[in-house]
């Protein structure tokens, strides 16, 4: 069966330093994988997606970058927090290969506080 | 452009009560359609899909049903317990995938 991993569960950083989540994936090859971001209260907002290693499409232009380094690695990044990062980070993964018809499946999430 | 329109929150009810959140979409070709359970501090998880018209998707006593006439498929369930408080979302699968803006759901004693 497939699982979703994020690590670290939780994370508090001062502004202006240096993120770097990770997510990956087991029991599937060749996933769609995905990062949103949800502030509290509100819904999830898609800030990055992958078809593919080294393919990255980027859907709200902010201080953040992703990378997929390996087939079931997605990782989330910034060189400097603003306060405005601070949120609940979930990756995601869905089937290839047939543009956005499947169902995502949901990690357990990082919450970042930047202070 | 295709988008998915949720029922705004929060949701309070008795145990027992029957539940209902609307959900209606707006989509050029034949998405698949989905309902997710957010547990506090958790990820997301699927609840429920339906991939054509007049499927109907059901998981833990919670049903709904693509009915491509209306473009809806409203999440219910006959009657909530206080473990199904939590936020529900809507999702349209397509060319993009779509999130509605979630409905949060109380349900007391």
């Amino acid at each position: 069966s497939q699982t979703i991993h994020q690590w670290p569960a939780t994370l508090v950083q001062p502004v202006g330093s240096p993120l770097s989540l990770e997510c990956t994936v087991e029991g599937t090859s060749n996933p769609n994988l995905y990062w949103y971001r949800q502030a509290a209260g509100r819904g999830l907002q898609l800030l990055f997606y992958s078809v593919g290693i080294g393919q990255i499409s980027s859907e709200v232009p902010q201080n953040l970058s992703a990378s997929r380094p390996q087939d079931r690695q997605f990782i989330l990044s910034s060189k400097k927090l603003l306060l405005s990062d601070s949120g609940f980070y979930l990756c995601a993964w869905s089937l290839g290969g047939s543009g956005f018809y499947n169902e995502q499946f949901f990690g357990p999430g990082t919450r970042l506080t930047v202070l | 452009g295709d988008s998915v329109t949720q029922m705004e929150g929060p949701v309070t009810l008795s145990e027992e009560a029957f539940l209902t959140i609307n959900c209606t979409y707006t989509a050029t070709g034949y998405p698949s359609l989905f309902w997710y359970v957010q547990y506090p501090g958790e990820g997301l998880q699927l609840l429920l899909k339906a991939t054509k018209a007049d499927d109907k998707g059901s998981n833990k006593g919670f049903e709904a049903t693509y009915r491509k006439e209306t473009t809806s498929f409203h999440l219910e369930k006959g009657s909530v317990q206080v473990s199904d408080s939590a936020v529900y979302f809507c999702a349209l699968g397509g060319n993009q995938f779509y999130f509605g803006t979630g409905t949060s759901l109380t349900v007391i004693p």
